[in-house]
């Protein structure tokens, strides 16, 4: 069985400049949540999707959203990107009615 | 406000000793307790989870304590192998897959078992 899948692996994007992060789930795993980690802050929550629709959100900044599709496809988007964006952002899944999380390998964004 | 705290930024042990990681929380709504490890440049991978209606789970070499009147939580690893090393990080969440479902994570500690 695929496990958490994100790309791309790495990424380096300018101040001011937006991106999108690509998840795919483990498969028949309808929940997708996304974490930012930072050497400061640690592993952060952003936002949870389940069956389309954002259950959950952190405390970010209206800059980052995201979405998720039929197939249980994620992405997050980061607009205006800020040198403090940098970090590692991580995608998880999680079956239904499960609390464990699975974790992709992540993408490590770098904003210069 | 740091709603779970791992107090031990770092802890090393000798192979084939016990590894002791410690965890405390302070939000009572938290239901469910998991422990993840992570390698450098990797995702977290998870190691075992408690449920607060129980007070230890088991799985191999992996022992979670659940001590819900402390609100701490420890995990214990025996016998410690080499291949243990890395960040150990404490997670907790308001309910099991439900409508509020996040986790919340310690800061980690980075184990490290000498040979």
């Amino acid at each position: 069985k695929a496990g958490v899948t994100q790309t791309p692996r790495y990424l380096i994007k300018t101040r001011g400049q937006q991106v999108t992060l690509s998840c795919s789930p483990i498969s028949g795993h309808r929940s997708v949540s996304w974490y930012q980690q930072t050497p400061g802050q640690g592993l952060q929550f952003l936002f949870e999707y389940f069956s389309e629709t954002q259950r959950n959100k952190g405390n970010f900044p209206g800059r980052f959203s995201g979405r998720q599709f039929s197939n249980s496809r994620s992405e997050m988007n980061v607009s205006t990107l800020e040198l403090g964006d940098s970090a590692l952002y991580l995608c998880a899944s999680t079956r239904v009615g499960r609390t464990e999380a699975f974790f992709g390998q992540g993408t490590r964004l770098t904003v210069v | 406000d740091q709603q779970v705290k791992q107090n031990s930024p770092s802890l090393s042990v000798q192979e084939g000793r016990i590894s002791i990681l410690n965890c405390d929380y302070t939000n009572s709504m938290f239901d469910y307790f998991l422990w993840y490890k992570k390698y450098p440049a990797e995702g977290p991978t998870f190691l075992i989870s408690i449920s607060s209606i129980k007070d230890k789970n088991e799985d191999g070499r992996f022992t979670v304590f659940l001590n819900k009147s402390a609100k701490h939580l420890s995990l214990h690893i025996v016998p410690s192998q080499p291949g243990d090393s890395a960040v150990y990080f404490c997670a907790a969440s308001p309910n099991s897959g439900g409508s509020n479902y996040k986790l919340t994570f310690g800061k980690g500690t980075l184990l490290t078992v000498n040979p």
